[in-house]
């Protein structure tokens, strides 16, 4: 079935260090490649997403790249503050693109000591 | 504050029992999105409605339904609960019927003994 794998299960980066979170997706067409953050006690929340069309998409400390041919995308950080401290998820529009259907990673624990 | 609420925040039931969580959508917001969250399984998506309609369905039990109202709130609604139903359940919104741009509320937790 489709799946999203994630890597890695979690990160520890020193204040003002990068930090790089892969995903690979299964299935071909997907389309659209959203990124969350979750804070303890709250939902998910959009950080930042990319489209198939997109190989590389910034908004200020935070970019995304695709490669479509090797089914993989990227979460970086630059910069890293101890408020990005979080579980990140990945995830990929599924059933043959269906945006509506998000295809979710297993998330990582990103810690970023002061 | 992503303008999605949920209520409950906690709920805790027996096994057996029936029980509705509840989402109201960001003003403007025609979609509604339903999703579980527990341990071993991460975050899946159940089912989404856009303007009253059943628009796409994920992994989502028999036991389990959900609609949306003309006011666009939505509902959840679980039924004969088994332990293994023990999870965090959000709701998020968009103003599209294609996926994009989702905002989550914050979520209810469900505790079934």
């Amino acid at each position: 079935g489709e799946n999203v794998e994630q890597h890695p299960s979690t990160l520890s980066v020193q204040e003002g260090d990068s930090a790089v979170i892969k995903c690979t997706y299964s299935d071909s067409a997907s389309n659209y490649f959203p990124w969350y953050k979750q804070e303890l006690g709250k939902g998910p929340q959009l950080i930042i997403d990319i489209r198939s069309n997109v190989g590389e998409k910034k908004d200020q400390r935070i970019a995304v790249t695709l490669n479509k041919t090797a089914k993989h995308f990227s979460l970086h950080i630059t910069e890293t503050q101890p408020e990005d401290s979080a579980v990140y998820f990945c995830a990929a529009s599924g059933d043959g693109g269906a945006t509506n259907k998000l295809i979710f990673g297993t998330g990582t624990l990103l810690a970023v000591q002061p | 504050d992503s303008g999605v609420t949920q209520t409950p925040k906690h709920l805790i039931t027996a096994t057996g029992q029936r029980v509705t969580l509840r989402c109201s959508p960001r003003s403007g917001d025609l979609s509604v999105y339903w999703y579980q969250q527990s341990l071993d399984q991460g975050l899946q998506f159940l089912i989404q409605y856009y303007n009253g309609e059943e628009r796409a369905k994920g992994n989502i039990l028999e036991r389990f339904s959900a609609q949306q109202f003309p006011d666009l709130h939505s509902e959840l609604n679980l039924s004969s609960l088994e332990l293994g139903d023990s999870a965090l359940y959000f709701c998020a919104s968009s103003p599209y019927d294609r996926g994009d741009e989702q905002f989550f509320g914050p979520g209810t937790r469900l505790t079934v003994l």
